[in-house]
């Protein structure tokens, strides 16, 4: 059973440029959620996707923006890069539970380093 | 603004003994709580987790404890491992952002044989 997937692991991105990074989640999840983890920091989520729309997101700005495909796969899309966007991103996919909620644990992907120079 | 704390960096036990990371959280609308473990190179791991209806929860060597008064949870590993030496992450979440995990900046655990 293959978990979550990410492509690709590393990535180096000259400031201005744009960048995408993929997911594939674990079979049998249907939410994805996309988070970035700086240096010496805990993850921080970025937004969720469930049935091809954002659901949630946290306090980013537009230039972060994502898609989810029908077989459930995600893409996380960052504009205009900083050099304050290098860091790892992760992300985690899990199944929708009742009353909209989610599994009690998300999986994670080992991540892409994303450097900006 | 920080809401989930973890406030030792890094933290040394020898093998067999217990080793005790702490969390804390500012937000008291935080129902559900977890705790991750972190390899180098790879994603965080689920490793055990907590409603806010209960104080304690164990499983296996694993077990942690919730204080609401004190907004503090800890995870106790006994007996230590070196298999266990990572980086732990205590992480958080409200009923209504079911899906947004808040993280604290993780404690990086070595046992040593």
């Amino acid at each position: 059973d293959a978990g979550v997937t990410q492509s690709p692991t590393h990535l180096i991105k000259t400031r201005g440029q744009q960048v995408t990074l993929r997911c594939s989640p674990k079979s049998g999840h249907d939410t994805v959620s996309w988070y970035q983890q700086a240096l010496g920091q805990g993850p921080q989520f970025i937004f969720q996707y469930y049935e091809e729309e954002e659901r949630q997101r946290g306090n980013f700005p537009d230039r972060f923006s994502g898609h989810q495909f029908p077989n459930y796969s995600s893409e996380l899309n960052v504009n205009a890069l900083l050099l304050g966007d290098s860091a790892l991103y992760l992300c985690a996919s899990s199944l929708v539970g009742q009353e909209g909620g989610w599994s009690t644990e998300a999986f994670f992907g080992q991540g892409t380093r994303l450097t900006v120079v | 603004d920080q809401q989930v704390k973890q406030n030792s960096p890094s933290l040394s036990v020898q093998e067999g003994r217990i080793s005790i990371l702490n969390c804390d959280y500012t937000n008291s609308m935080f129902d559900y709580f977890l705790w991750y473990k972190k390899y180098p190179a790879e994603g965080p791991t689920f490793l055990i987790s907590i409603s806010s209806i209960k104080d304690k929860n164990e499983d296996g060597r694993f077990t942690v404890f919730l204080n609401k008064s004190a907004k503090h949870l800890s995870l106790h590993i006994v007996p230590s491992q070196p298999g266990d030496s990572a980086v732990y992450f205590c992480a958080a979440r409200t009923r209504t952002g079911a899906n947004n995990l808040f993280f604290g900046t993780g404690t990086r655990l070595t046992v040593i044989p």
